[in-house]
C-alpha cells in the first residue's frame, strides 16, 4: 500500500518563486526522506528528517515534519530552472525493511 | 566505487529474448534494492538484498523475473522471455543498512525497451 502521498501531483511556477510540496503518510515513521529525480533516471537523496525533528534546512531546501498530522513539506526557495524535476517523499517505518515511496510531485520552473 | 553503477544504460530487445541488467553498489553497502519505474509513474519495488540474501521476493512481477547478488557486491536482474509490458526504467539503489535510516543512493537506471 502507498504510504506517502505527495501533493500537488504537478506544480508549475516562475523562476525565483518559492515551491512548496507536501507529503502525507499513514503510519508512524522513524524518518522521512525527500528525493529528486531528473528526466526519469536515478533519484538523488536530498534530505532526511527524523521523527523527533520538526524542521531541517539544506541550502535552499527547508523540510518540516508534523508527526501529529502525519505530514511533511518541502520548500524550495528562490527556485531555478535546474530545480525542474520530480520530487518524491519516502518513509522509513518499523514494520518494513525498505522505504515506502509516494507517487511524486512534478515541479516545472518556468524561466 | 564512488556511486551506484548500472549497466547497460539503455537496452532495446526483441520480445521473447532474455535480458540481464547489472548493478554495482557502493562498496560497503550491505543493502541493495531493485525498482521498476514506468513512464510518468512512481517506483515499483521488485526485490531487496541484505548481503546476498533476498528475504522478500514478492515484488517480482512474475516468474520470468529473477535476481541474484554475489556477496555484498554486484547484483543482476534477469528478465526471461521479455514482454512489451516489461518496458520501463529499472533502478538499483544501495544503502549502508537494510533500514531506511541511512538513505538510498541510486544508480542512473537501465532503460529497457521491448519491441
Amino acid at each position: 500500500s502507498q504510504q506517502g502521498e505527495e501533493d500537488p501531483q504537478a506544480l508549475s511556477i516562475q523562476e525565483g518563486e518559492n515551491a512548496t510540496m507536501n507529503c502525507s503518510y499513514k503510519t508512524s515513521i522513524n524518518n522521512l526522506q525527500w528525493y529528486r529525480q531528473n528526466s526519469g533516471r536515478g533519484l538523488v537523496h536530498l534530505i532526511l528528517i527524523r521523527s523527533n525533528e520538526r524542521e531541517k534546512h539544506s541550502g535552499r531546501l527547508r523540510v518540516t515534519l508534523d508527526t501529529s498530522k502525519k505530514s511533511s513539506s518541502l520548500l524550495i526557495t528562490a527556485s531555478r530552472a535546474a530545480d525542474t524535476a520530480s520530487y518524491f517523499c519516502a518513509t522509513d517505518v518499523d514494520s518494513n525493511y525498505q522505504l515506502i515511496w509516494g507517487a511524486g510531485t512534478k515541479l516545472i520552473i518556468k524561466p | 566505487g564512488a556511486g551506484v553503477s548500472q549497466s547497460p544504460s539503455n537496452k532495446v530487445t526483441e520480445k521473447g529474448k532474455d535480458v540481464e541488467l547489472r548493478c554495482d553498489p557502493i562498496s560497503g553497502h550491505t543493502a541493495l534494492y531493485w525498482y521498476r519505474q514506468r513512464l510518468g509513474q512512481g517506483l515499483e519495488f521488485l526485490i531487496y538484498f541484505q548481503g546476498n540474501s533476498a528475504p522478500d521476493k514478492s515484488g517480482l512481477p512474475s516468474d520470468r523475473f529473477s535476481a541474484e547478488r554475489t556477496g555484498e557486491s554486484v547484483s543482476t536482474l534477469t528478465i526471461q522471455r521479455t514482454q512489451q509490458e516489461d518496458s520501463a526504467v529499472y533502478l538499483c539503489a544501495s544503502s549502508l543498512g537494510y533500514r531506511g535510516g541511512y538513505g538510498y543512493t541510486f544508480g542512473s537506471g537501465t532503460r529497457l525497451t521491448v519491441v
